[in-house]
């Protein structure tokens, strides 16, 4: 039990939709990241906040965007859905910059 | 640049150990990682190194770094069923903090 709670679990979507994953951290989590994590391939980091400021990004178009709410709740936004965007995104949680995080079971998502 | 490498498939027998290798390229990298996945689930933290340490020993797991080769090791003693699962060799400069994953290694326990 990691206390990183995401949802949904799946979600169908098609190409060229908007969609919003969410993610609610502990309470005290400052810091939370995002990865993408394609089939059959390791987790790519998306972006981090902290404190509600977007503090570092990866290599993602600004068509994924986020945000953290003051309730240690977060959200992925990604407009214009393409059918590479299908994946399972996952979120991470920690209470600071420096402490490690710690990852939620993510949510599926399916692009038709 | 940063590039994290592992071999993608291993199969041992119950009982015997296990040895999932990775290599990474960032030399400026601080901290390194296992994490295990499991189907259908997240990212579950086994061990780290710091990469001023040669080794680090938890229980079964023994983590062997050379950072002269840049290659990271993660043994698994006396490997069981449960252990079966998908292991991602992971990089940060910051501990804990936006990893740079391998492609992970889907470790098969046969009976």
């Amino acid at each position: 039990e990691t206390g990183v709670t995401q949802s949904p679990t799946h979600l169908i979507k098609t190409r060229g939709q908007q969609v919003t994953l969410r993610c609610s951290s502990q309470s005290g989590h400052n810091t939370v990241s995002w990865y993408q994590q394609a089939l059959g391939q390791g987790p790519q980091f998306i972006f981090q906040y902290y404190r509600e400021e977007e503090n570092g990004r990866g290599n993602f178009p600004p068509r994924f965007s986020g945000l953290q709410f003051p309730n240690y709740s977060s959200e992925l936004n990604v407009n214009a859905l393409e059918l590479d965007d299908s994946a399972l995104y996952l979120c991470a949680s920690s209470p600071d910059r420096d402490q490690p995080q710690h990852f939620g079971d993510g949510t599926r998502l399916s692009i038709l | 640049g940063e590039d994290v490498e592992q071999s993608l498939f291993l199969s041992v027998r119950e009982g015997d150990s296990s040895v999932i290798n990775c290599t990474y390229t960032d030399s400026s990298s601080t901290y390194l990682y296992w994490y295990k996945q499991e189907p259908g689930a997240g990212l579950q933290l086994l061990t780290y190194i710091f990469s001023n340490m040669d080794m680090k020993q938890d229980q079964r797991l023994t983590v062997l770094l050379n950072k002269k080769d840049k290659h990271l090791s993660l043994r698994i003693a006396d490997t069981q069923t449960g252990d079966s699962a998908i292991y991602f060799c992971a990089e940060s400069i910051d501990y804990g903090q936006n990893f740079v994953f391998g492609p992970g290694t889907r470790l098969s326990v046969l009976p």
